[in-house]
């Protein structure tokens, strides 16, 4: 199986600061990475697909990058609707495996 | 509009089976792979399997097979996944998940609110 590591597993940033997520593959996943937004309660919710692709109506503070093993969300200007957890998922092998999460608080 | 809508939670008790339902509207139910996930607090979600609702065919995580079973019912636009003998490591929220994409890249575009299932005697 592909191992999915992510980091940080938790963040605190300030309102308008830019916050980085890394996640590192196992293997050469060929961008099959998709990041995901989970607040509590709720379920995940599609933010970038094939590594660098925003998903519809996802804000546009939100990108993408990597190729590879090595894989980043970038949410710039960050806002208070942006905390939550987000988590990274490799798609290009069975079975998909997904990070193990970064929890995004507000300093 | 798309929804998935799930079934309620469970209590159940260790050793029986559950089955727990993922109902599809506002798109066409056999265009499209159904995935189920597994989401315990503090670990990282499991990719559970995949169902395609026009053949039945399935994919399963190996870690999951034997446990778990994975059909449809077209005509009601369910999903359903059953889930074997149950221990307490089983608790967690379950998630169905509708794939979309292509080129054999399928990433999850709509999921499903969850339905927690609780193992306890």
């Amino acid at each position: 199986d592909i191992q999915m590591t992510q980091s940080p597993a938790s963040l605190s940033a300030s309102l308008g600061e830019t916050v980085t997520i890394e996640c590192r593959a196992s293997e050469d996943i060929y961008n099959g990475l998709a990041w995901y937004q989970q607040k509590p309660g709720k379920s995940p919710q599609l933010l970038i697909y094939n590594a660098n692709s925003l998903h519809t109506g996802v804000p546009s503070r939100f990108s993408g990058s990597g190729s590879g093993t090595q894989y980043s969300l970038k949410i710039n200007s960050l806002q208070s609707e942006d905390v939550a957890s987000y988590f990274c998922q490799q798609y290009y092998d069975y079975p998909y495996t997904f990070g193990a999460g970064t929890k995004l608080e507000l300093k | 509009e798309v929804q998935l809508h799930q079934s309620g939670a469970e209590l159940v008790k260790p050793g029986v089976s559950v089955k727990i339902s993922c109902k599809a509207s506002g798109y066409s139910f056999t265009s499209y792979n159904m995935h189920w996930v597994k989401q315990r607090p503090g670990q990282a979600v499991e990719w559970i399997g995949v169902i395609n609702p026009e053949s039945g065919g399935t994919d399963y995580n190996g870690k999951f097979r034997g446990k778990v079973t994975l059909t449809v019912d077209k005509s009601s636009s369910t999903a359903f996944m059953q889930l074997g003998s149950l221990t307490p490591e089983d608790t967690a929220v379950y998630y169905c998940a509708r794939d979309v994409g292509s080129s054999g890249y399928w990433y999850f575009d709509f999921w499903g609110p969850g339905t927690m299932v609780t193992v306890s005697s």
